[in-house]
């Protein structure tokens, strides 16, 4: 099947740095990628859609400003959490669709701010 | 809108007995149905997918599902569990264009 990549898989920083976490879709093109948040023992809740060449599409309640997204290529999404915070600290998945409709999942990235 | 019931948070099954995770649906059109597994700390896998013909489906690791339209169930099932099956299993539903919509999560417990 698909495979999706993300890097890092752990990143720990100080509060008030950004951190950049890149998703790739790595034997498939992907228009559309998604990105997750999960808390601990709690289901996936979705973040934003990254569209490739345009602006990424905010679920309620998500800051735009705080979760910057950037699709430049068919194969990469990358999620910037600006100026960190404790509370960011999460599990962040992202997620591409291959031309069906399926989405396969990257292996997540824990962000543990300090 | 689609929305997505796990019913049950938990369930402890002791090695080699059948397992059975329940997931219903709630949708005015059309939908596709998946399963998903979480392993500690990593992504989700798919463990199969309902879209469309035989109601019936075989998955990877042993595990089927079979959808239920009047019921609005898709349920996985597995005759015979291993200690290797403990993970986080997750019920998702799409009807497109729109996005997944996930369940609240099962996590099952395989006991020795």
């Amino acid at each position: 099947g698909a495979v999706v990549s993300q890097h890092p898989s752990w990143v720990i920083c100080k509060s008030g740095t950004s951190v950049k976490i890149e998703c790739r879709s790595l034997d498939f093109q992907a228009t559309t990628m998604f990105w997750y948040r999960q808390f601990p023992k709690q289901s996936l809740m979705l973040m934003a859609t990254s569209n490739e060449g345009s602006k990424a599409t905010y679920e309620q309640g998500v800051e735009k400003d705080k979760f910057l997204i950037n699709h430049a290529s068919l194969t990469l999404s990358t999620l910037t959490v600006t100026s960190a915070h404790p509370e960011d600290s999460s599990f962040y998945i992202c997620s591409a669709p291959d031309q069906g409709e399926t989405q396969y999942f990257g292996p997540g990235t824990r962000l543990l701010v300090l | 809108a689609q929305s997505v019931t796990q019913l049950d948070s938990q369930v402890p099954v002791f090695e080699e007995a059948p397992v059975e995770l329940r997931c219903n649906y709630s949708s005015s059109v059309s939908v596709y149905l998946f399963w998903y597994v979480q392993y500690p700390n990593q992504g989700l896998q798919l463990l199969l997918k309902y879209l469309s013909g035989s109601t019936l489906v075989k998955g990877i690791n042993g595990f089927e599902a079979e959808f239920n339209k009047s019921q609005t169930s898709f349920h996985l099932r597995k005759p015979s569990v291993h200690i290797s099956d403990t993970a986080e299993y997750f019920c998702a539903v799409s009807a497109p264009p729109d996005k997944y919509i996930f369940g609240t999560g099962t996590r099952l417990k395989v006991l020795a």
